[in-house]
């Protein structure tokens, strides 16, 4: 059965530490992983991986992709409270004509003052 | 804030009966997603509708249906609620089955079934 597993499940830090969060996968026909941060209600996308090795960066957010080892990292560094949220990954089953997002439970993220 | 809206934005229902949830896509986005998130868990899919035809369904009964109209907005359908049905339900719509990096949520409809 595919599975997206995350950890940790929840993590408090204070503003300035650097953080790294964890996903691990079991994906048929993977293509992708997805990370998405959720506020509130809707998620939100933050990077797509496809090729191993290659980091992505988006401002203090960094992602890599290792598909030999089935798994994927996101930093965020000098963190600040509003970095506080639930991050999803999400590995990307592609079945050719159809395909679908398979996510993991999410790994809370507490940024205190 | 996206463009993709769903309603109603909360919602109780007691067992057994029937609730249609809606999603109005983002301008051009031909392509809807829908996913069940319980409580302290990751979004899990439901299906997929492209250009009105569902394009992909994950492990979920029939109870569980959809249709997705001409101008692409779509409708989740759910008969004979059961507790466990008690979730947030988020849409997502893009252009296209694979464009998952420009795949925007909606704010989601909570359901609480009683």
């Amino acid at each position: 059965e595919d599975k997206v597993v995350q950890s940790p499940l929840s993590l408090v830090v204070h503003e300035g530490d650097t953080v790294t969060l964890n996903c691990s996968y079991e994906v048929t026909n993977f293509r992708s992983l997805l990370w998405y941060k959720q506020e509130k209600k809707a998620p939100t996308f933050l990077f797509m991986l496809t090729s191993s090795g290659i980091e992505k960066k988006s401002g203090r957010l960094s992602s890599i992709l290792d598909k030999k080892e089935l798994f994927s990292i996101l930093n965020i560094t000098a963190t600040q409270t509003g970095d506080s949220a639930v991050y999803l990954c999400a590995g990307l089953y592609d079945g050719g004509a159809t395909n679908k997002l398979i996510f993991g439970t999410g790994t809370l993220l507490a940024v205190q003052p | 804030e996206t463009g993709v809206t769903q309603s109603p934005t909360h919602l109780i229902k007691t067992r057994g009966q029937q609730v249609t949830l809606r999603c109005s896509s983002q301008s051009g986005h031909n392509t809807v997603s829908w996913y069940q998130q319980a409580l302290g868990q990751g979004p899990q899919f439901i299906f997929q509708y492209y250009r009105e035809e569902e394009n992909g369904r994950g492990n979920f009964p029939p109870r569980f249906s959809g249709l997705q109209f001409p101008n692409y907005s779509s409708e989740l359908n759910v008969n004979a609620l059961e507790l466990d049905d008690s979730a947030l339900y988020l849409c997502a719509s893009s252009l296209g089955i694979r464009a998952y990096n420009e795949q925007f949520f909606g704010p989601g409809t909570r359901l609480t079934v009683l």
